[in-house]
């Protein structure tokens, strides 16, 4: 079946604008996951939905990043005044429980100019 | 706070060749998770550990969770080119069922 997907695959913006992430989770995966990784480093984790919920945010930088996930499917991350330390790679993953395997999506590049 | 250490950071290998990595930490870990990542692509999991003690295979690759719970080591025999990409050791941070935890990496290079 379809794997983890995300949206765009790359995105160029200018520091200071807004920009919204999106991941489609595995079909039927109730726990989903947000990581940033930077160049040369591995994945750091963000954000963790049970469902609609969030159960962990601890990983969030600061209050510029925020995620949701209403319909307890699709999740957005959203960035507000963006800088250009948040340029990295956001990856997503789902797991059919939390705690099960993380499958994880090919990411998006979000460059900061 | 709770870190993992791989080493090496990269390797460059000939063809048919063994390798090896380990990722240690000063804190003890329940889970050791072994992911591989090419470029363009996220993390794919290769071998999951859940028992100190614990050697598992997968194919050509064999993995084991340190007795001390605080490191693991990856193993591939007879490496291809297609083994090339990005290694890293992961697993569960402060106890949370969601938050992973990841090593840097090790970058590995086949020469054909």
């Amino acid at each position: 079946g379809a794997g983890v997907s995300q949206t765009p695959s790359n995105k160029v913006t200018e520091k200071g604008k807004y920009v919204e992430l999106r991941c489609d989770p595995i079909s039927g995966h109730t726990a989903l996951y947000w990581y940033r990784q930077s160049l040369g480093q591995g994945p750091e984790f963000l954000i963790y939905f049970q469902g609609t919920g969030a159960a962990d945010d601890s990983g969030l930088p600061n209050d510029r990043f925020f995620a949701v996930r209403p319909e307890g499917s699709v999740s957005t991350l959203k960035i507000q005044r963006t800088e250009r330390g948040d340029s990295a790679v956001y990856l997503c993953a789902s797991s059919p429980r939390g705690g099960d395997v993380q499958y994880f999506g090919p990411g998006t590049r979000l460059t900061v100019t | 706070g709770q870190q993992l250490n791989q080493s090496p950071q990269s390797m460059f290998i000939q063809e048919g060749e063994d390798v090896s990595m380990n990722c240690t930490s000063s804190s003890i870990f329940n889970t050791w998770l072994w992911y591989k990542q090419e470029p363009g692509e996220g993390p794919v999991l290769l071998i999951a550990l859940y028992k100190a003690g614990e050697l598992t295979s997968n194919g050509r690759l064999t993995a084991q969770f340190g007795i001390t719970r605080k490191d693991s080591f990856l193993n591939i025999s007879a490496s291809i080119p297609s083994d090339v990409g990005i290694y890293f050791c992961a697993s569960h941070y402060g106890g949370s069922q969601g938050n992973l935890i990841f090593g840097k990496g090790t970058k590995l290079s086949v020469k054909p």
